[in-house]
């Protein structure tokens, strides 16, 4: 069973678009975090996530928001998508001080 | 500001050698640091996580040490095999809950057969 799982693994898209990632976790851990690695594969934090509680990463758009149906879930919402917003988006939870992550959603705006 | 520095960018060697990546970082109030795991096209897995109390840590093959004085922390990889191939990351908690964590660059290792 894949702890942290994430879809779709490839996303295309125009600019301007909007779109979601998905994020699903099964080890029943409640804090979730989205990362955003770039082309040189620095890996930045974007968002944490705890009980309803949202801790952003002041420099994110605006146009990026997180969004958790339940505890077992935190999405990504992009809208009006940019170049440089092409990327691997990693999703990850936290159990026991360490951190879990899935396989990455690779992202691509044309 | 808080910089997380790996050196080398990328290292290759021969099977069986025993090798030592390093993370440098300049803020020494650390929570924890981590050593991450990242085969292409997948995510990261946890190798080895170090408390800013423990000195270090140990599995396997593996041993990562911290000195928090110096802003270093080193992995040591010993009898290295084909297998231990991949980008090696090192990460560094400053608030406990990995709301203010700094991931290193990453040193790619290469062992060849």
């Amino acid at each position: 069973d894949t702890a942290v799982s994430q879809t779709p693994k490839y996303l295309v898209t125009q600019m301007g678009n909007d779109k979601s990632i998905k994020c699903e976790q099964n080890l029943g851990h409640d804090t979730m975090y989205w990362y955003k690695q770039d082309s040189k594969k620095f890996l930045k934090i974007m968002f944490s996530y705890n009980n309803k509680e949202l801790i952003i990463n002041e420099t994110v758009p605006n146009r990026f928001s997180p969004k958790s149906p339940d505890k077992a879930h935190l999405n990504l919402h992009i809208n009006s998508l940019e170049l440089g917003d092409s990327a691997v988006y990693f999703c990850a939870t936290r159990g026991q001080e360490t951190q879990y992550f899935g396989p990455g959603t690779r992202l691509l705006v044309l | 500001k808080q910089e997380v520095t790996q050196i080398p960018a990328a290292l290759s060697v021969p099977e069986g050698e025993n090798l030592v990546l390093n993370c440098s970082f300049t803020d020494s109030a650390i929570y924890n640091l981590q050593w991450f795991r990242q085969d292409p096209g997948k995510g990261l897995t946890s190798l080895l996580l170090i408390q800013s109390s423990q000195r270090e840590q140990t599995s396997g093959r593996l041993n990562a040490s911290l000195d928090k004085s110096s802003g270093r922390s080193t992995l040591y990889i010993a009898a290295s095999q084909p297998g231990d191939s991949a980008t090696y990351l090192c990460a560094v908690d400053y608030s406990g809950g990995y709301q203010k964590v700094t991931f290193g660059t990453g040193t790619k290792l290469q062992v060849i057969p």
